[in-house]
């Protein structure tokens, strides 16, 4: 089953503007990540913020996490064109021999030039 | 830095052919390997885990099946396959710091 589940499913925004994606979650948590695709090709990991943490910064993205909520975002900021491309959420349980992570449906951002 | 290479990129087969779909990793060792499916619009499914040479963990039954020969190798494989067998396909590697690298995928049509 689907573990985390993000919102919305398609946003269009202008270069230039911030853009914010959402993930909910329904079970406990060691860490939540996000990824991105690129049309037709692999994920690439973004970020990852652990379960004790509250907020991250990489470059022109910020993620939070809320556990008491179950919930996460991810802001980017100043978007660009070239970040066009779907974004998932996906989380991970306990660390383990065997760690799976659970992916959402993503978020499709669409930026215009 | 590790590198994952899947191969094909593209293919098409019909109803009832046999799959192979090879994935090999490159700078690492022991890896952790994954097959997931990503159907159009969808996320990721997970198919199948490996945590060592002939140890294949399945997630959910399905026409598919995964073997792990060689450390750094994952097959995924399949006898006859289905329309329903249609999707995206993308091998993975757990590093230590518990993120996910993917290949570039495989783009399976059956018709």
């Amino acid at each position: 089953s689907q573990q985390g589940e993000e919102d919305p499913q398609a946003l269009s925004i202008q270069e230039g503007e911030n853009a914010t994606m959402n993930c909910s979650y329904k079970t406990s948590i060691n860490n939540l990540q996000w990824y991105r695709q690129n049309s037709g090709r692999g994920l690439v990991h973004l970020i990852l913020i652990r379960s004790n943490e509250r907020e991250k910064h990489s470059g022109r993205l910020r993620v939070t996490l809320d556990t008491s909520k179950k919930s996460s975002s991810l802001l980017i900021t100043a978007s660009r064109a070239a970040d066009t491309a779907s974004y998932f959420c996906a989380t991970g349980p306990r660390r383990g021999s065997n760690y799976k992570l659970t992916f959402g449906k993503g978020t499709l951002l669409t930026v215009n030039p | 830095s590790q590198t994952i290479h899947q191969w094909p990129a593209t293919l098409v087969q019909p109803v009832g052919s046999p799959l192979s779909l090879e994935c090999t990793v490159e700078g690492t060792s022991n890896p952790n390997l994954y097959w997931y499916r990503q159907a159009a619009g969808r996320g990721l499914q997970l198919l199948f885990y490996s945590v060592g040479i002939g140890q294949i963990s399945s997630e959910v039954p399905q026409n598919l099946s995964a073997s792990r020969p060689q450390d750094r190798q994952f097959i995924l494989s399949s006898k006859k396959l289905l329309l329903s067998d249609s999707g995206f396909y993308l091998c993975a590697n757990a590093d230590t710091a518990e993120k996910l690298f993917f290949g570039s995928g495989t783009q399976l049509s059956v018709l």
